[in-house]
């Protein structure tokens, strides 16, 4: 079985620069989480899917981040303009919408650099 | 709000001995699910164990065991025979329902560094 894929691994961009990162989460799995991680820290979500529906995105900074899940499958997140406090790891993660015992399976991330 | 302590922010053990990770939480919450996940460098992360709170048992995978105290909240790794490959960041989280979905908690990682 597949495992969650990110793309791109690495992104090195100026500040006020867009940037795109893409997620394909495992085959089936209904739920997609997008997080920022910060060096040295745990993951923060940044937005929950369930679905194509954006469920959590509390944590989103809405004036420069977006996302999407268009049919439910793949995501994207889009940061306009990145700013130099950017600079962190984007992981994307999935788990099957069970109601009970969910574990999330993480993809390698994306790590930006803003320069 | 739930928060997750990882108070050990760097840990170092011999290849072959035993080491423990600690993890506590803060919760009102009576069911929800604990897990550790572990991140080697420049990989991604993967769980490692998981534990659901209403189970008194202790969780045990291989030679990774956890020691759940809830009344305490608290929720501690050992690593038993500590291999070179098990060097990495370990991240300890907390789940709870919310409505229909699940919300994750993480804190904020023990680095292990096994030595030969």
């Amino acid at each position: 079985e597949a495992g969650v894929v990110q793309s791109p691994r690495y992104k090195i961009i100026e500040k006020k620069q867009p940037v795109a990162f893409w997620c394909n989460p495992i085959s089936g799995h209904n739920t997609l989480y997008w997080y920022l991680q910060n060096l040295g820290q745990g993951p923060e979500l940044l937005i929950r899917y369930e679905n194509e529906e954006a469920v959590d995105d509390s944590q989103l900074p809405k004036d420069r981040f977006s996302a999407e899940r268009l049919k439910g499958v793949d995501s994207t997140l889009k940061i306009q303009p990145a700013e130099l406090g950017d600079s962190a790891v984007y992981l994307c993660a999935s788990s099957p919408n069970r109601v009970r015992t969910d574990t999330q399976y993480f993809g390698p991330g994306t790590r930006l650099t803003v320069l | 709000a739930q928060t997750v302590t990882q108070s050990q922010p760097e840990m170092s053990v011999q290849e072959a001995e035993t080491v423990t990770l600690s993890c506590t939480y803060d919760t009102s919450e009576s069911n929800y699910y604990l897990f550790w996940y572990k991140q080697p460098p420049s990989r991604q992360m993967i769980l490692v164990i998981r534990q659901e709170a209403y189970k008194q048992q202790n969780a045990t995978e291989n030679r990774f065991s956890v020691n759940f105290q809830k009344a305490a909240k608290s929720f501690s790794l050992k690593i038993s025979d500590s291999q070179l490959g098990d060097t990495a960041m370990y991240f300890c989280a907390f789940m709870k329902h919310v409505g229909n979905f699940n919300k994750f908690y993480f804190g904020s990682g023990t680095k292990l560094n096994v030595k030969p």
